[in-house]
């Protein structure tokens, strides 16, 4: 069975300092991986995902997060905050190890706060 | 703005009751998934509906219910509402049956008094 783990439940950064979201998997099969944002009383939104190409992968607003196998990571990073990226950010995964079809497994969400 | 739409935006209602949520996808989408999100349980998939058909189930309750129909919109029923039934109600959409890509709507929140 598929699962992810948010290492943090809460992140505090201050604006213009880098920001690192650690988010670990554990799949059976060749996963898919994606981070989401949800902003205060908003839907979440797509902010990157991995499918197999490069493990290396750019996002919306300056993130960037990075496949590491051996690792089973997929953490999230962005070089320099900004005021507008506090929210929670979600780490997913998809793989087909609940059957034929895939589903996708959140991860419980790390909450990122920006101080000015 | 995702494109994907629901209404109502709030719901409250008392237990034992049944409430329909309702979920328009994206144009040209074909898949919608449903999704509840509670400060205990966080973000859990519900069920998903490609083309009119069921296509994946997660974590649904038999209470609930959910269908998907041929103008593509979709609904889901909770029934015999209890008070953990609270939480934040989500549908997204995706152009095909693979969830790659979903795009969020922005919930319907329903509280069970």
């Amino acid at each position: 069975a598929q699962s992810v783990t948010q290492l943090d439940s809460h992140v505090s950064v201050s604006e213009g300092t880098p920001v690192l979201l650690r988010c670990n998997y554990s799949s059976s099969y060749s996963p898919s991986l994606f981070w989401y944002v949800q902003h205060p009383n908003k839907g979440l939104q797509l902010l990157l995902k991995y499918t197999s190409a490069a493990t290396l992968v750019k996002g919306i607003n300056g993130f960037e997060a990075e496949f590491k196998k051996s690792e089973t990571s997929f953490h999230l990073t962005k070089p320099s905050a900004h005021m507008s990226d506090a929210a929670e950010y979600f780490c997913v995964v998809s793989d087909l190890s609940s059957g034929s079809a895939r589903q996708l497994t959140f991860g419980s969400g790390t909450q990122l706060t920006v101080l000015p | 703005d995702s494109g994907v739409t629901q209404t109502p935006k709030h719901l409250i209602t008392a237990t034992g009751q049944r409430v329909t949520l309702r979920c328009s996808p994206r144009s040209g989408d074909l898949s919608v998934y449903w999704y509840q999100q509670s400060l205990d349980q966080g973000l859990q998939f519900l069920i998903q509906y490609y083309n009119g058909e069921e296509r994946a189930k997660g974590n649904i309750l038999e209470r609930f219910s959910a269908q998907q129909f041929p103008d593509l919109h979709s609904e889901l029923n909770l029934s015999s509402l209890e008070l953990g039934d609270s939480a934040l109600y989500f549908c997204a959409s995706s152009p095909g049956a693979a969830p790659n890509e979903q795009f969020f709507g922005p919930g319907t929140r329903l509280t069970v008094l």
